[in-house]
């Protein structure tokens, strides 16, 4: 089955910073979302990536997908504290096509230091 | 309402009972997802629901996790003998047709067993 990894676990920055956080998938990927989830809020869609090399963005919020290497990235710009939260990656779970089972990776807790 | 809800938010058992957890997704959406998040843990995947299909329950941990969705819209989730491993916040999710991936979340069930 797919497995995604997720890095780094957790990331602390100081506010207006950079960063990045990676999903990198076992396998071969069909599509991949990325979801934010805040305490006591629930998960919140961010994004959703199909094909190779697409990119988008969401306020400050970019994401990439890079099908050769089974991998996308997430980059956030001039972080706010309202970025704060953990960021998950999904991509369906099966072999081939949409199969549905989205499964997802364990997450990259961020935080922003004001 | 207009989002997915779950009940009850919070519930409380002894090691042995069994738990009824209930799931009203967004009215419209064919497709209802069943996580369960553990402390420090991603999101592991339970069972998934698309339209009249037969469900696919490969994520359930043990037998004595079952699932049923009636007339195509609530869903509920059963857990019977729980153990104090079942103890974890339960996540309900449905998208729509053609939207596979972008998921709605409910703000979950936190199962406590005792």
């Amino acid at each position: 089955s797919q497995e995604l990894e997720q890095s780094p676990q957790s990331l602390i920055v100081q506010e207006g910073k950079n960063l990045t956080i990676n999903c990198t998938s076992s396998k071969t990927l069909y599509g991949l979302y990325w979801y934010k989830q805040k305490y006591g809020e629930g998960l919140i869609f961010l994004m959703m990536l199909q094909k190779g090399g697409e990119e988008k963005s969401h306020e400050k919020i970019t994401a990439k997908l890079d099908e050769k290497k089974q991998q996308s990235s997430l980059h956030i710009t001039a972080s706010q504290p309202s970025h704060a939260g953990i960021y998950l990656c999904g991509a369906d779970g099966g072999y081939g096509g949409s199969q549905g089972n989205l499964i997802f990776g364990k997450g990259t807790k961020l935080s922003v230091k004001p | 309402g207009a989002g997915v809800s779950q009940s009850p938010s919070n519930k409380v058992t002894e090691k042995g009972k069994d738990v009824e957890l209930r799931c009203d997704p967004i009215s419209g959406h064919t497709a209802l997802y069943w996580y369960r998040q553990s402390l420090g843990q991603g999101l592991e995947f339970l069972i998934y629901f698309q339209g009249n299909s037969a469900p696919d329950k490969s994520g359930l941990p043990s037998d004595r996790f079952s699932a049923e969705r009636t007339g195509g819209s609530v869903s509920t989730l059963t857990i019977q003998r729980t153990q104090q491993e079942d103890s974890a916040v339960y996540l309900c999710a449905s998208s729509g047709q053609g939207n596979i991936g972008k998921l709605f979340f409910g703000s979950g069930t936190q199962l406590s067993v005792l």
